[in-house]
């Protein structure tokens, strides 16, 4: 079984500053590994995805993660902070030799300080 | 443009009472997955279906109940039996293993 750690429920950094929110997973295969954003009062949103190939991984909105096997990590960063960036963070994995079905780990909440 | 339909936004219910949440896809996909989110405690699972005529229950499916008659629509029920039903209740549905989860905007449930 798989299961995903999100150290930290509040994180907060001044605009411009450096985003990093941290996450750990568990599992017996390689997995998929997933970050999500949620804004208040909405479904979430899919920032980027590690799906084996490139241990870099590029999203949207500036955001970025690095697999490291080594770690079992899967960290959130982004250079610069900007006030929209505010919202709710969740990491979750899957079993790439499963069904689809992802956990997801208790959720990062960031605050941009102005 | 394609993407899941959650109905309604906001649904208040009086105790004792059943209510069906509403969740519509119009994406293909075959998996469809309803979460249950209370602050501080991430996204939990209530039941999923991968393919139509056959679901299982998650982690949390005790109050609740699913059918799935047709390929885009994935209901759930809240019944007077759930205890504690106030939440945030979020649909998703997935295509294939790797491609990660699509969601609805959600529906806030409040009891009163």
């Amino acid at each position: 079984a798989q299961s995903v750690t999100q150290l930290g429920s509040h994180v907060s950094v001044s605009e411009g500053a450096l985003v990093l929110l941290r996450c750990n997973y568990s599992s017996s295969v390689p997995p998929y590994l997933f970050w999500y954003v949620q804004y208040p009062n909405q479904g979430l949103q899919l920032l980027l995805k590690y799906t084996s190939a490139a241990t870099l991984v590029k999203g949207i909105n500036g955001f970025e993660a690095e697999f490291k096997k080594s770690e079992t990590s899967f960290h959130l960063t982004k250079p610069s902070a900007h006030m929209s960036d505010a919202a709710e963070y969740f990491c979750a994995v899957s079993d790439p030799f499963g069904n689809e079905k992802l956990t997801f780990g208790t959720g990062t909440r960031l605050t941009i300080i102005p | 443009d394609g993407g899941i339909t959650q109905s309604p936004k906001y649904l208040f219910r009086k105790e004792g009472q059943n209510v069906t949440l509403s969740c519509e896809q119009n994406l293909n996909h075959d998996a469809m997955y309803w979460y249950r989110q209370d602050p501080g405690q991430g996204l939990r699972l209530i039941y999923y279906s991968q393919i139509v005529n056959d679901f299982q229950k998650g982690d949390i499916a005790e109050g609740y109940s699913v059918s799935r008659e047709k390929k885009e629509s994935f209901p759930l029920t809240v019944t007077s039996a759930q205890k504690n039903p106030t939440a945030f209740y979020l649909c998703a549905s997935s295509s294939r293993v790797g491609n990660g989860y699509t969601f609805g905007s959600g529906t806030r449930l409040t009891v009163v």
